[in-house]
């Protein structure tokens, strides 16, 4: 089946510094979307993109949609606390009926 | 708005039981669909539905049954259940058409002894 590699598989931050992950395809997706997962609790969406080349914010996320609609990313500026958890981006395959394929997530944590 | 409730948070069976796992959206959303997380494996779908009395199968349906009998409902049912099942459950809906976001139910705990 179609998968989705997500990387980096964990990181640690600091507060203050910036974060970068990404996800990354062999086939076209229609939309590319980001959740966060605290412990215990179900993931909440963080961005959603339609568009090839869109680069859409949330507060100190950014998001793109790759140009060859393979790929996106996900940035995190100026990092806090809070920010710590999994990040999933997932993507809709086209032609599917809206189902999504997800990635195994990237894990933020605070360096010790 | 309750958004996505699912109904246990935490069930603990014997091999061999059958369960119920229920998901309630308030949205008015025309997609559920139910997902099971492994650790090192992300979320992995098992069944789905494109609006009321529709089902269809995931990409990990064996050993489930699902029913979709109103719009605001989706029941996840395991009739005999066994360890390789122990997860976490979580349930999600969106409205369908050419929006694909979905929004998550705070998950279930299962552990199948």
């Amino acid at each position: 089946g179609q998968q989705l590699n997500q990387s980096p598989q964990s990181m640690f931050i600091q507060e203050g510094e910036d974060v970068s992950m990404n996800c990354t395809s062999s086939s076209i997706f229609n939309t590319w979307l980001w959740y966060k997962q605290d412990p215990g609790e179900g993931p909440v969406l963080l961005i959603a993109l339609y568009k090839a080349g869109e680069l859409t914010s949330n507060g100190r996320l950014t998001a793109q949609f790759g140009i060859t609609r393979k790929d996106s990313f996900l940035n995190i500026s100026a990092s806090i606390p809070s920010d710590v958890g999994i990040y999933f981006c997932a993507g809709q395959p086209r032609g599917s009926q809206g189902n999504l394929i997800f990635g195994k997530g990237t894990k933020l944590s605070v360096k010790p | 708005n309750a958004g996505v409730t699912q109904t246990p948070k935490f069930r603990v069976l014997k091999t061999g039981q059958s369960m119920t796992l229920l998901c309630a959206q308030d949205m008015n959303h025309e997609y559920m669909y139910w997902y099971r997380q492994d650790p090192g494996m992300g979320l992995r779908l098992i069944h789905y539905s494109v609006g009321e009395g529709t089902t269809a199968k995931g990409e990990v349906p064996d050993g489930y049954n699902v029913s979709r009998l109103k719009k605001q409902n989706f029941l996840l049912g395991l009739e005999s259940a066994a360890p390789s099942q122990t997860s976490v459950y979580f349930c999600a809906s969106s409205y369908g058409g050419t929006r694909h976001e979905q929004f998550f139910g705070p998950g279930t705990r299962l552990t199948v002894l």
